[in-house]
């Protein structure tokens, strides 16, 4: 079993949808939770990162942590076509430097 | 500007050849990572450092190989060992030991030709 399971997609929606990504971890023990965005043919960006369980809101943009259900979800609110790219959940331990990474969803915002 | 920079941007290699990622941060970060990407399979950690002179095996060492000299540079050997080179390959570098932001390059594309 994966550490992080994310479903890869491709998920597409029109301009002006609610997106819903989300992520499921196997380790009680992660503290912090990553999302980032990653254009076609360049690095990843960090859009937002939480600790523990609960919600953070950016713009735009809200993370959402479940650690009950150890489940992670990001929110993008009046998506637009800017917004397409690939979604990258990720994790670590309070006490460690390795950062565990999902396979990524794509995302189409159609306009 | 501060950043992390990667060179080349796209590189080929011939079979048996070994060839060398290059990776330089003016972010004064302790800590510097490479990974590698595959189409469906998301970041998979090779090598990683927390410090100068010292660095540890990811999950997908083998065939690669490291070193940390400078805390600015984290060059990543591709050898001829690694059967399967061609891939996307990322360096990131963050603050230290608990890191919750990881700044990335722009990577380089390896090719086997």
């Amino acid at each position: 079993q994966k550490e992080v399971e994310q479903d890869p997609g491709p998920l597409s929606v029109p301009e002006g949808a609610i997106v819903s990504l989300n992520c499921t971890y196997s380790n009680s023990a992660f503290q912090y939770f990553m999302w980032y965005r990653q254009y076609s043919r360049k690095g990843p960006e960090l859009l937002m990162y939480t600790y523990s369980s609960g919600n953070k809101e950016d713009g735009r943009f809200t993370a959402q942590v479940d650690k009950s259900s150890k489940y992670i979800s990001l929110f993008i609110r009046d998506s637009q076509p800017s917004d397409s790219a690939t979604y990258l959940c990720a994790t670590l331990y309070s006490s460690a430097s390795k950062i565990i990474f999902g396979s990524g969803t794509r995302l189409s915002i159609r306009p | 500007d501060g950043g992390i920079t990667q060179s080349p941007k796209y590189l080929f290699r011939k079979e048996g050849q070994n060839v060398t990622l290059s990776c330089e941060q003016n972010l004064n970060h302790d800590a510097m990572y490479w990974y590698r990407q595959d189409p469906g399979q998301g970041l998979r950690l090779i090598y990683y450092s927390q410090i100068v002179n010292d660095f540890q095996k990811g999950d997908i060492a083998e065939g690669y190989s490291v070193s940390r000299e400078k805390k600015e540079s984290f060059p990543l050997t591709v050898t001829s060992a690694q059967k399967n080179p061609t891939a996307f390959y990322l360096c990131a570098s963050s603050i230290g030991e608990v890191n919750t932001e990881a700044f990335f390059g722009q990577g380089t594309r390896l090719t086997v030709v």
